[in-house]
């Protein structure tokens, strides 16, 4: 089975600190994201990166920068933590075969607070 | 672009119950769609997807989703509803179009299904 682990299940950070949040998957896939998930909004992507060193901005990227420097780790950074930032951070990890992308597979999250 | 809608935030459903969770979407083109559920403090798992042939589409646990193209829906459903069903769904659909949106899945905002003994 895939695995994508965040390395953080909760997390408090007071505003202004930086923050990363890491995430590791073992299957070799090429696509990872970010999303961050609040009730009532659902997901929206941050971030997410098809290869190496690649990153694409989603649909909330403001406050956030991201890092690939190996293919299996994809790191969200919040450059300066704020209160609104308070949410739920998900990494999901997919591929392409066959022409087709294969379903995510999701980490089991960290729950950030910043106080 | 892209989008799903899931209308009801709350489903409730006795135990042994048929349950439905709906579902439609929008799509420019041909549509591969998702759900996804969450059961408390944990991440999405894969259930089901649509991505060409038969309408009816079989999944883990028991569940299904019926694609119907005229109404742009993705109905989730299972014929029997078990208290351990209770979690968080998620209709999703797939971007296929080319560059840099490379497969990413849009969300729904989630429908909550409790089921009651």
């Amino acid at each position: 089975d895939v695995k994508v682990t965040q390395s953080s299940r909760y997390l408090v950070k007071r505003t202004g600190e930086k923050v990363f949040l890491e995430c590791v998957q073992d299957m070799d896939h090429e696509n990872m994201f970010w999303y961050r998930q609040d009730p009532g909004l659902g997901l929206r992507l941050i971030y997410f990166s098809y290869d190496v060193k690649m990153k694409e901005k989603g649909d909330i990227p403001e406050g956030y920068s991201v890092s690939r420097e190996k293919k299996e780790r994809f790191s969200l950074i919040l450059e300066s933590a704020s209160t609104n930032q308070t949410s739920m951070y998900l990494c999901a990890s997919g591929y392409r075969g066959g022409g087709r992308y294969s379903p995510l597979h999701f980490g089991n999250g960290t729950r950030l607070t910043v106080t | 672009a892209q989008s799903v809608a899931q209308p009801e935030d709350q489903v409730n459903v006795a135990e042994g119950n048929p349950l439905t969770v709906k579902c439609t979407y929008s799509v420019s083109g041909n549509p591969y769609l998702f759900w996804y559920v969450q059961y408390p403090n944990r991440g999405l798992q894969f259930l089901l997807k649509y991505i060409t042939g038969d309408n009816l589409v079989k999944g883990s646990y028991g569940f299904e989703a019926e694609f119907n193209k005229s109404q742009t829906s993705f109905h989730l459903k299972k014929p029997s509803a078990l208290v351990s069903d209770s979690a968080l769904y998620f209709c999703a659909v797939r971007d296929i179009g080319r560059g840099s949106t490379l497969g990413r899945l849009y969300f729904g905002r989630g429908t909550q299904l409790t089921v009651w003994p």
